[in-house]
């Protein structure tokens, strides 16, 4: 069956821009979760959906990142005011339960 | 906080194999997993730990020592095509997981 999916899968802005990230998740799965990883280290936690309740969230999204999934379906990250630390590999996860993440392909965003 | 360690670069033969160990210090623990990454690729999950002991599925084993803080990823029979980062997470709380920055495996033939 079709995977994660995540739009655009590559994405340059200037810095000062806001962008805004997409995820489609495996159909009927409840959790959603967003990760931003740097060149060569592992993911960091963002955020984590059960259906459209916003449950966990780290530290930075409480400034310019933003995460919504308004019908428990797609969610959507958006970044304000980007700046050239924001520039890394954006991965959404879902899964049926919190124990199981499957990853979409990622957004790549570079900010100049 | 949260830490976890894993061995940063690893190198083994083809057909050989190779233990890549991760511990972790954490406040709360709803299981481990273990994902392999190839570079440039989403992260690709393995297995997934909650209690202690060995999980072996094909030719990757994952085991789990909770009072220990300690796992590892244990993969037989190297091919070429393990040659991927893999990388330990552990699930603090909720929908939470807190990843390691991966252990480059390289394989040689």
């Amino acid at each position: 069956g079709a995977g994660v999916s995540q739009s655009p899968s590559n994405k340059v802005t200037e810095k000062g821009k806001d962008v805004e990230l997409r995820c489609d998740p495996i159909s009927g799965h409840v959790s959603l979760f967003w990760y931003q990883q740097a060149l060569g280290q592992g993911p960091e936690f963002l955020t984590y959906f059960q259906n459209e309740a916003q449950l966990e969230k780290s530290r930075l999204l409480s400034d310019r990142f933003s995460a919504e999934r308004p019908k428990g379906s797609f969610s959507t990250l958006e970044i304000q005011r980007t700046e050239q630390g924001d520039s890394a590999m954006y991965l959404c996860a879902s899964g049926e339960h919190t124990y199981e993440q499957y990853f979409g392909p990622g957004t790549r965003l570079t900010v100049t | 906080g949260q830490n976890i360690d894993q061995p940063t670069e690893m190198t083994a033969t083809e057909g050989a194999i190779v233990q890549i160990n991760c511990t972790y210090q954490t406040s709360g623990f709803n299981g481990l997993f273990w994902y392999q990454q190839h570079a440039g690729e989403a992260p690709t999950f393995l297995s997934y730990n909650v209690l202690d002991g060995l999980e072996e599925k094909g030719r990757f084993s994952s085991f789990l020592s909770r009072s220990k803080g300690y796992s590892y990823l244990l993969l037989k029979e190297l091919q070429m095509k393990d040659s991927a980062s893999y990388l330990c997470a552990v699930n603090t709380n909720a929908g939470k997981s807190t990843f390691g920055d991966g252990t480059t495996l390289t394989v040689k033939p």
